[in-house]
């Protein structure tokens, strides 16, 4: 059973470039979420999708956006990159509940640097 | 507001020590609490997870304690050996909001 694998694992992008980071959920998990790791601190939550919708948002500007695909797997893209962009990016899938998303199970990560 | 904290930031200790890691929440009304382990440059392996109508979670070394009322929940490692160097971070789910703390550093010394 596959957990949740993300790629790109590395990557370099200049400043005002765009970025799209991929995932797959683990098996039998229909939620996905995405979370930005700085150097040091811990995971700030970007966005959760389910039923291919936008469920809910943390404090991130519209330069990121997101989809979910009918198998599930998502994608995280970011618009005019930043400096301060650069981070770890977790993905975390999870079974929708009914009331709330159940355990978190997350991947590697992807590495993105932004010069 | 919101907000998860960890203390210590960072711990050393020397091998076959027990030790606790504490985590604390500013809000009594989450669904669950997680924690995690995160090696160096990696991604977050689930360890615990207590929900909101349990006291506390055990696997192997690890017994994990939720205190709603006074905010807190406590991570207790047994024994501890050299492979459990790493971060631990806690996670706390607010109606679908997951906050995370910031982490304690954990340093098992041979």
């Amino acid at each position: 059973d596959a957990g949740v694998t993300q790629s790109p694992t590395h990557l370099i992008k200049t400043r005002g470039q765009q970025v799209t980071l991929r995932c797959s959920p683990k098996s039998g998990h229909d939620t996905v979420s995405w979370y930005q790791q700085a150097l040091g601190q811990g995971p700030q939550f970007i966005f959760q999708y389910y039923e291919e919708e936008e469920r809910q948002r943390g404090n991130f500007p519209d330069r990121f956006s997101g989809h979910q695909f009918p198998n599930y797997s998502s994608e995280l893209n970011v618009n005019a990159l930043l400096l301060g962009d650069s981070a770890l990016y977790l993905c975390a899938s999870s079974s929708w509940t009914g009331e709330v998303t159940g355990e978190l199970f997350f991947g590697e990560g992807s590495r993105l640097t932004v010069l | 507001k919101q907000e998860v904290t960890q203390i210590p930031a960072a711990l050393s200790v020397p091998e076959g020590e027990n030790l606790v890691l504490n985590c604390s929440f500013t809000d009594s009304a989450i669904y669950n609490l997680q924690w995690f382990r995160q090696d160096p440059g990696k991604g977050l392996t689930s360890l615990l997870l207590i929900q909101s109508s349990q006291r506390e979670q055990t696997s192997g070394r690890l017994n994990a304690s939720l205190d709603k009322s006074s905010g807190r929940s406590t991570l207790y490692i047994a024994a501890s050996q050299p492979g459990d160097s790493a971060t631990y971070l806690c996670a706390a789910l607010f109606n679908n909001d997951m906050r995370f703390g910031a982490g304690t550093r954990l340093t098992v010394k041979p």
